[in-house]
């Protein structure tokens, strides 16, 4: 069955960096765009960003062009998320999510989240 | 990117039909056909219950059902039941090639 598995949450002040890992299993990675989601606590769900499953193009949200950084490393399943520069409205639980593979604007299965605080 | 618009929350006895609407511009939901809506359990995952306006993935009752008109994507929920109590999101893409997500509906059950 389809497992994602988020990790590399914690806590890190203002300013410094964090990467974020999912760890996939179940199907063939490399088919499949992957997103990275967010909620900041007692708000709504925000996308972030997507790397497309030929690893060429990949999108952000404005709120984390030129900070955030999304790659793949396919031989590893694996989904990073390098946050820099980062600022308190950052803190969130992030999940990543699968694409559909009727379009990559759709998220078909999630990850159980893992949680950054950007606090001093 | 601002986020489409959705109502707070939405509230319906059991049996009856509810409707949530998602608010957006013709630079998202009105210029695409690329609208998705999820279903949301705090501390579970978020399933996807409707995609491209109105489909259903395998497996999604029949009682969710989406549409479109304008600027403005709606998901309606017949024969409501105590399960379906969650927060439902929509969800764009957009004409800058992102998605954006709806500020989030919380259907009560009464």
């Amino acid at each position: 069955q389809v497992q994602l598995v988020e990790s590399g949450g914690g806590v890190v002040q203002p300013g410094r960096s964090l990467r974020l890992s999912c760890a996939a299993s179940g199907f063939t990675f490399s088919s499949y765009g992957m997103h990275w989601v967010r909620q900041a606590p007692g708000k709504g769900l925000e996308w972030v960003a997507i790397a497309w499953h030929d690893g060429g193009n990949k999108f952000y949200s404005d709120s984390v062009k030129g900070r955030f950084t999304i790659s793949r490393d396919d031989s590893k399943n694996t989904l990073y998320l390098q946050m820099n520069s980062l600022r308190a409205e950052d803190t969130a639980v992030y999940y990543c999510a699968r694409a559909h593979s009727s379009s990559w604007a759709y998220f078909d299965y999630w990850g159980q989240g893992t949680l950054v605080t950007v606090s001093s | 990117q601002s986020a489409l618009t959705q109502p707070a929350s939405v509230s319906g006895s059991p049996g009856q039909s509810i409707t949530i609407s998602c608010t957006g511009t013709s630079s998202d939901v009105g210029g695409y056909n690329y609208v998705s809506w999820y279903q949301h359990h705090p501390g579970k995952a978020p399933k996807l219950m409707i995609y491209d306006v109105s489909n259903r993935p395998s497996g999604v009752s029949n009682r969710f059902s989406g549409s479109k008109s304008g600027n403005t994507a709606s998901l309606t929920i017949s024969g409501l039941q105590a399960e379906d109590e969650a927060d439902y999101y929509c969800t764009s893409y957009t004409s800058s090639a992102t998605l954006v997500f709806g500020t989030g509906t919380k259907v009560t059950v009464l």
